[in-house]
């Protein structure tokens, strides 16, 4: 159980180019997904919190306008990078928490990321 | 905010001996504190995680101890194997800030046959 479905795994295209990455949820439901940002042989950054029917919260830092994340159903968010620059190549994984148990604390699940390289 | 500090950075142990990470947090509110293993260019993978009210917790080689004074805590393996080759990132996270995990800087272990 609690499998994370993230698509493309790798994707390789020119400066300028809008990509979008998909985050999904399989066998569960997740009002709260998260994308993070990962640099080769570094820890995980988080970028951004996407909820279910609202907006994301960015974390500091993070351009809002740059990074576009839509999280329009309960199994489904999307991290559009817009308008790439090879800065933004980098390896992009989603977590999500599924909504049942206690509430509270509930372990993350991460899909199996992205391997972003713009040239 | 949270910060996490991890330690040591590289571990490299000998196939059999016992691996220790450490992992010291800033926010006393935390209560949540999951492991994870990364293998190259894959997923972080829950390994053990840890609840504030619990002071230890085992599964098969791997132990989580939790110092909720000192706001440290450890991650065991025991007996390694070269499959435990990896890298380990220990995380926080308070509940009402919606489970956002900060993560500490990753320990790469290798376990040498």
């Amino acid at each position: 159980g609690a499998v994370v479905s993230q698509h493309p795994s790798r994707v390789i295209c020119k400066s300028g180019t809008s990509v979008k990455i998909e985050c999904r949820s399989l066998d569960f439901q997740a009002t709260t997904m998260f994308w993070y940002r990962q640099f080769p042989k570094q820890s995980l950054m988080l970028m951004a919190t996407s909820n279910e029917g609202s907006k994301a919260t960015y974390e500091q830092g993070v351009e809002k306008d740059k990074f576009l994340i839509n999280h329009a159903s309960l199994t489904l968010s999307t991290l559009t990078v817009t308008s790439a620059h090879p800065e933004d190549s980098s390896f992009y994984i989603c977590s999500a928490r599924d909504v049942g148990g206690l509430g509270g604390n509930q372990p993350q699940h991460f899909g199996d990321g992205t391997r972003l390289s713009i040239l | 905010g949270e910060n996490v500090e991890q330690h040591p950075s590289t571990l490299s142990v000998q196939e059999g001996d016992s691996a220790v990470i450490k992992c010291t947090y800033s926010d006393s509110a935390s209560n949540y504190f999951p492991w994870y293993k990364q293998e190259l260019g894959k997923r972080p993978q829950l390994i053990i995680d840890i609840r504030s009210n619990v002071g230890e917790k085992k599964d098969q080689r791997i132990a989580v101890t939790l110092n909720k004074t000192a706001k440290h805590f450890s991650l065991h393996i025991t007996e390694t194997q070269p499959e435990d080759s990896a890298v380990y990132f220990c995380a926080a996270s308070f509940g009402a800030a919606g489970n956002k995990l900060t993560f500490g800087g990753g320990t790469r272990v290798l376990v040498k046959p």
